[in-house]
């Protein structure tokens, strides 16, 4: 079953301002990550946050996640036509060889020249 | 090299054809998943490997069958296929056997017709 649950379910924006990305979930998570697939290709992997973090940067992704109201959220700061694709958050649950990572519905997010 | 190939990209087979897919990666990964897409869906996990043991099928049906030969490789063996399987079949990877401790890496998928 999906876990993760992004909003909104699309975005459109202008070419250089930001976008803000929210991701809500149910269970206890040992993490959460957030991936990017353009259409029709494979997800690449953006950032990858611990349950014992709070916000997370990388380039220009911001990520936070607060574990008390079981949500994460992905800023994207300066966007470019080329942010353009379906972004997923991913929560990673389960012990051993049970754990796994289970997707939300994803994002479209379209950046206009 | 930290890329997965997937072949082949595309395929299309009839509902009595046998066919497979094949994953593979060099990055020394000792996790190696399938994941079944359909278009404007998240991805849905189908077979976990870890140690190139099946640790985790998520209730698939038997037309679908793994194989994992080698840590490097891994296939997906598809017989008497129904049309609604059709779809985008992403392989991924990823470090250790603890599948969610770490990043995974995705292959760029096999689109899946079935006529």
């Amino acid at each position: 079953s999906q876990q993760g649950e992004e909003d909104p379910q699309a975005l459109s924006i202008q070419e250089g301002e930001n976008a803000t990305m929210n991701c809500s979930y149910k269970t206890s998570i040992n993490n959460l990550q957030w991936y990017r697939q353009n259409s029709g290709r494979g997800l690449v992997h953006l950032i990858l946050i611990r349950s014992n973090e709070r916000e997370k940067h990388s380039g220009r992704l911001r990520v936070t996640l607060d574990t008390s109201k079981k949500s994460s959220s992905l800023l994207i700061t300066a966007s470019r036509a080329a942010d353009t694709a379906s972004y997923f958050c991913a929560t990673a649950g389960g012990t051993g060889a049970n754990s796994k990572l289970t997707f939300g519905k994803g994002i479209t997010l379209s950046v206009r020249p | 090299d930290t890329e997965v190939t997937q072949t082949p990209k595309h395929l299309v087979m009839g509902m009595t054809n046998k066919k497979s897919l094949k994953c593979e990666q060099h990055m020394g990964h000792r996790a190696m998943y399938w994941y079944k897409q359909k278009a404007k869906k998240p991805p849905e996990l189908m077979f976990v490997y870890s140690y190139e043991k099946l640790s985790i099928n998520e209730s698939v049906p038997s037309r679908f069958s793994p194989e994992c030969p080698n840590s490097s490789l891994l296939n997906l063996h598809l017989h008497a296929l129904q049309p609604e399987d059709s779809a985008l079949y992403l392989c991924a990877s990823s470090h250790q056997g603890l599948a969610t401790s770490y990043e995974q890496y995705f292959g760029p998928g096999t689109r899946l017709t079935v006529t």
